[in-house]
C-alpha cells in the first residue's frame, strides 16, 4: 500500500501570510516531487529532491521554497502568500532508479489566497 | 526533449460505449509510459504502465493500452464505460536520467460518461 500523505488537504489563507503545506510518504522513496495544477489543467513540477539535504527547481518557476531535512517529509513553504498562488498543489514521491518510474501521489492541497 | 500529447481536452462516450483516449509521445529514448487516473479533488492515481517487453499494457478498472512504437502513440482504451470511469486522464513520459527521472505530463483528458 503506498502512503503518501498532504496537510491541510484545503487552505483559505489572506495575502501575506506564510504557509507550509505538509507532505509525508513511509514507503522510504529518496525521489518526491511537488506539482502545482490549476483546475482542469496539467501538472507542472515545481520542485523535486533526490534525497536528503537535496532540492532542486522544477520546470515551473515558483515563488515557494522546498526543504528535505528528512526522507519522509518534504514541505513546501510559501513565505507571502498571493492570490496568484491560488491553485492545487500536489506531493508526490518515487522508487530510486534511473528513470522516475511510478510515482505516487498525495491526495494534494487546494490553497485559495484571499 | 521528451513531451507528451493528448488529443482531445474533453471526451464524451455513453455507458457502455468503448473508451479511446490518445497520446502521442515524442523521446529521444526508449520510452517509460504512464496513464493516470484523477477524481475530483484527490491526487493522481496510476492505471497503467509500460516498460519494456509487451507492448499491450492491461491496468486496473480494465483500461488497457498499446505501445506503438512506429506511431509514438500510446492510446488509453476500455471496452465498456461505465459511470464510475468519469474523471481526468493524464498520460506521461518518464523524462529519462539526463531529465533527473521527472515524469512529463500531458495537459489531461476529461471523461464524462453519460447515462
Amino acid at each position: 500500500e503506498a502512503d503518501i500523505y498532504q496537510t491541510p488537504r484545503y487552505l483559505v489563507i489572506g495575502t501575506g501570510k506564510k504557509i507550509t503545506l505538509e507532505c509525508s510518504q513511509t514507503m522510504g522513496h529518496d525521489k518526491m516531487y511537488w506539482y502545482q495544477q490549476d483546475p482542469g489543467m496539467e501538472l507542472h513540477l515545481i520542485h523535486y529532491s533526490y534525497g536528503v539535504n537535496s532540492t532542486e527547481k522544477g520546470d515551473l518557476s515558483s515563488e515557494s521554497t522546498v526543504s528535505r531535512i528528512r526522507t519522509e517529509h518534504f514541505p513546501l513553504t510559501l513565505e507571502s502568500a498571493r492570490p496568484s498562488h491560488t491553485s492545487q498543489y500536489l506531493c508526490a514521491s518515487s522508487e530510486p532508479g534511473p528513470g522516475s518510474g511510478e510515482q505516487y501521489f498525495g491526495p494534494g492541497t487546494r490553497l485559495t489566497v484571499t | 526533449a521528451q513531451s507528451v500529447t493528448q488529443l482531445g481536452s474533453h471526451v464524451s462516450v455513453s455507458e457502455g460505449a468503448l473508451v479511446l483516449l490518445r497520446c502521442n509521445y515524442s523521446s529521444s529514448v526508449p520510452p517509460y509510459l504512464f496513464w493516470y487516473v484523477q477524481y475530483p479533488n484527490q491526487g493522481l492515481q496510476l492505471l497503467l504502465k509500460y516498460t519494456t517487453g509487451a507492448t499491450l499494457v492491461k491496468g486496473i478498472n480494465g483500461f488497457e493500452a498499446e505501445f506503438k512504437k512506429s506511431e509514438t502513440s500510446f492510446h488509453l482504451t476500455k471496452p465498456s464505460a461505465h459511470m464510475s470511469d468519469a474523471a481526468e486522464y493524464f498520460c506521461a513520459v518518464d523524462g529519462g536520467s539526463n531529465q533527473g527521472g521527472k515524469l512529463i505530463f500531458g495537459q489531461g483528458t476529461e471523461l464524462s460518461v453519460k447515462p
